[in-house]
């Protein structure tokens, strides 16, 4: 069963950038597709983006589109989240979570999630 | 984007009891609907897809119905450890659009 283990907390300033990592263990890390969800303090789940390793294919909610860029290194079997222009509004803890199939579908395992704060 | 509504925001049940959590779905899903259980300070956790499919490991206790539109995830006899924010989420749309609902708390009366 594939396990997903995230990097640590991140603190990063308005406007600035942040890049947290999801490092995949216990499966093929090439066929899996991988998403990002976020959530805010107290509030509900949201679908950031997500990629399939193997084909570097990657899908984008509208909302993140020009601010997120998702990767895959398949040597670490690790995936990639850069949210760059920061705003105090993307405070929240993200979540790396292994799809079933495709990036059209639910979300079988997640990581443990990694809180990122913006404040200056 | 496709709007999932969870209805009610709160329910508070005794041990025992059954639950009944409602989503609906902005326009048709079919049956591309998944339910998660959230309980604080932990990831979610997949119950089930497809609208009625259990995941591995999901006790019988928990089951989903519905189509289209409308969907139910009933967790009957609620154990203890059932007490958690619930969400639905639907995976209908080409190029994927993913949504959640707001969620359902399920909370001991």
């Amino acid at each position: 069963q594939v396990q997903l283990v995230q990097s640590g907390a991140e603190v990063g300033q308005p406007g600035s950038s942040v890049k947290v990592s999801c490092k995949a263990s216990g499966g093929t890390f090439t066929n899996i597709p991988i998403s990002w969800v976020r959530q805010a303090p107290g509030q509900g789940l949201e679908w950031v983006g997500g990629i399939i390793p193997r084909s570097r294919t990657t899908n984008y909610a509208p909302k993140f589109q020009d601010r997120v860029t998702i990767t895959a290194d398949e040597f670490t079997s690790t995936a990639y989240m850069e949210l760059s222009s920061l705003r105090y509004e993307d405070t929240a803890v993200y979540y790396c979570a292994k799809q079933e199939m495709s990036l059209v579908s639910w979300f079988d395992s997640w990581g443990q999630g990694t809180l990122v704060t913006v404040s200056s | 984007e496709i709007v999932m509504t969870q209805s009610p925001a709160t329910l508070s049940l005794s041990p025992g009891e059954t639950a009944t959590l409602s989503c609906r779905a902005s326009q048709s899903v079919s049956i591309n609907l998944a339910w998660y259980q959230q309980k604080p300070g932990q990831p979610p956790r997949l119950l089930i897809y497809g609208a009625s499919a259990r995941a591995a490991g999901i006790p019988a206790r928990f089951s989903g119905s519905g189509s289209g539109t409308d969907f139910t995830l009933t967790i009957s006899s609620l154990q203890s450890e059932d007490f958690a924010v619930y969400y639905c989420q639907q995976y209908n749309n080409w190029p994927p659009r993913l949504t959640f609902g707001g969620g359902t708390k399920v909370e001991i009366k």
